[in-house]
């Protein structure tokens, strides 16, 4: 079974500082999402990495993959209080392209 | 492109009576649509897979005859909670597989269930 943790759970950082969020997942998969979700919304689409070794970044925000270790993380830089979300990452059950859900990342950016 | 949109947004019903929420991609066909719960402070727990012409497949633990799920187009799944109980209130949040975009799913804006 197909098991996908991210920590930390909770992260209350001051703006202007560095953080990354990490992504485990238990089983072979090459394509793992990361997305946004605001209280009381769906989620929102960040990042989709599909290949071992990719990068992506948009803002403050940057994504990698390496599938070899079974580990995303997303890197914040310099943080403002408009990323204040829960971050969810989300990976590819490999042959069924069903999403199985990290358990999300409760981000509070303080002025 | 790729949009998803559900209706009704919110929804409050009584114990015991039954509740549809509809799914639909608006830009683009579906054969495959999945429907997922999310608790308060919980993550995202895939109820089922819906196939177009065919049945549902449902997660282990979920009930099929309590969540009704019909894909009777391209374009449409609904998911009914039957004799819904106060329990069964959460965020209820749908996707569509697009096939020419490398299966990627796309999500609804969610449908808010509450059950007094």
């Amino acid at each position: 079974e197909l098991k996908v943790e991210q920590n930390p759970l909770f992260l209350s950082m001051q703006e202007g500082k560095n953080y990354t969020i990490y992504c485990n997942y238990s089983t072979t998969s090459d394509r793992l999402y990361w997305y946004r979700q605001d209280p009381g919304k769906s989620l929102e689409s960040l990042f989709v990495l599909l290949s071992n070794g990719a990068v992506k970044q948009e803002g403050r925000l940057m994504a990698s993959l390496d599938t070899k270790a079974r580990l995303s993380t997303l890197h914040i830089t310099a943080a403002v209080h408009d990323l204040s979300a829960t971050y969810f990452c989300a990976v590819d059950a490999s042959g069924t392209y069903k999403y199985i859900f990290g358990t999300g990342t409760r981000l509070k950016v303080l002025a | 492109g790729a949009v998803v949109s559900q209706h009704p947004s919110r929804v409050i019903c009584k114990s015991g009576t039954s509740v549809k929420i509809e799914c639909r991609s608006l830009d683009f066909q579906a054969t495959t649509m999945f429907w997922y719960r999310q608790f308060p402070k919980q993550s995202l727990m895939l109820m089922a897979t819906s196939n177009e012409g065919s049945k549902a497949t449902y997660e282990q633990g979920v009930e099929k005859d309590k969540f009704l799920i019909n894909h009777a187009s391209l374009t449409l799944s609904t998911l009914t909670v039957t004799s819904a109980h106060p329990e069964d209130s959460s965020f209820y949040i749908c996707s569509a597989e697009q096939v020419s975009n490398s299966y990627e799913q796309y999500f609804g804006p969610g449908t808010r269930l509450t059950v007094t």
